[in-house]
């Protein structure tokens, strides 16, 4: 399984735009690009899934170099509520997937 | 989406009793979930694979005799901490593949057992 390699912490200011970034240099060729949302006390939450270039859903985007051995998750406009620890996997999607989290970044929203 | 729920939410045990946490999952059917621990301030820990019908596999270092699981149906499989003790006090998490090609998982919204 893949390593990942996340900042421990970032700081933010709500409206702006948060990007964090994920090193996973012996990313496999099946490995799929998951993170993770987690409040204090919760189970984490599914934020976005990729495998290349670029992903977008309601909530963020994923960015996914050609080379696939890091990624970005970018949070527009963040608000206090968006202050969590994120987590970036990766992991086997096709059999067997089997889900080993990192440390996470905790992000941190300011007024 | 899909939906995974744990009983009980929290737990408090005396040391050297069992506690058994269940994970279901409520509208698909789960043949792979697995369990994780989480001690404060700390990521997620892998403890377990749990297959149904079959015997889970254990990350190393995670006791089996201690920590038994049961995935007895495709909607629900139970962790047992057996004699439990203060050191085993923290939120335990399971989760569970989605259905068909679905690679996403679905995590429950945790247990947390303290044991006195």
């Amino acid at each position: 399984l893949a390593k990942t390699t996340q900042p421990i912490s970032m700081d933010s200011y709500e409206g702006q735009e948060v990007n964090i970034t994920c090193s996973h240099n012996n990313i496999a060729t099946n490995d799929y690009i998951t993170w993770y949302q987690q409040f204090p006390s919760q189970g984490p939450r599914f934020i976005i899934q990729g495998y290349k270039t670029k992903v977008t859903n309601e909530v963020a985007s994923l960015f996914i170099p050609a080379d696939r051995k890091s990624s970005t998750l970018s949070l527009p406009r963040v608000s206090l509520s968006d202050t969590a620890v994120y987590y970036c996997l990766v992991g086997d999607g096709i059999g067997g997937f089997k889900t080993i989290f990192g440390a996470g970044t905790r992000l941190f929203v300011k007024a | 989406g899909a939906v995974v729920s744990q009983h009980p939410s929290r737990v408090i045990c005396k040391s050297g009793t069992s506690v058994k946490i269940e994970c279901r999952s409520l509208d698909f059917q789960a043949t792979t979930m697995f369990w994780y621990r989480q001690f404060p301030k700390q990521s997620l820990m892998l403890m377990a694979t749990s297959n149904e019908g079959s015997k889970a596999t254990y990350e190393q270092g995670v006791e089996k005799d201690k920590f038994l699981i049961n995935h007895a149906s495709l909607t629900l499989s139970t962790l047992t901490v057996t004699s439990a003790h203060p050191e085993d006090s923290s939120f335990y998490i399971c989760s569970a593949r989605g259905p068909g090609q679905d690679y996403e998982q679905y995590f429950g919204p945790g247990t947390r057992l303290t044991v006195t």
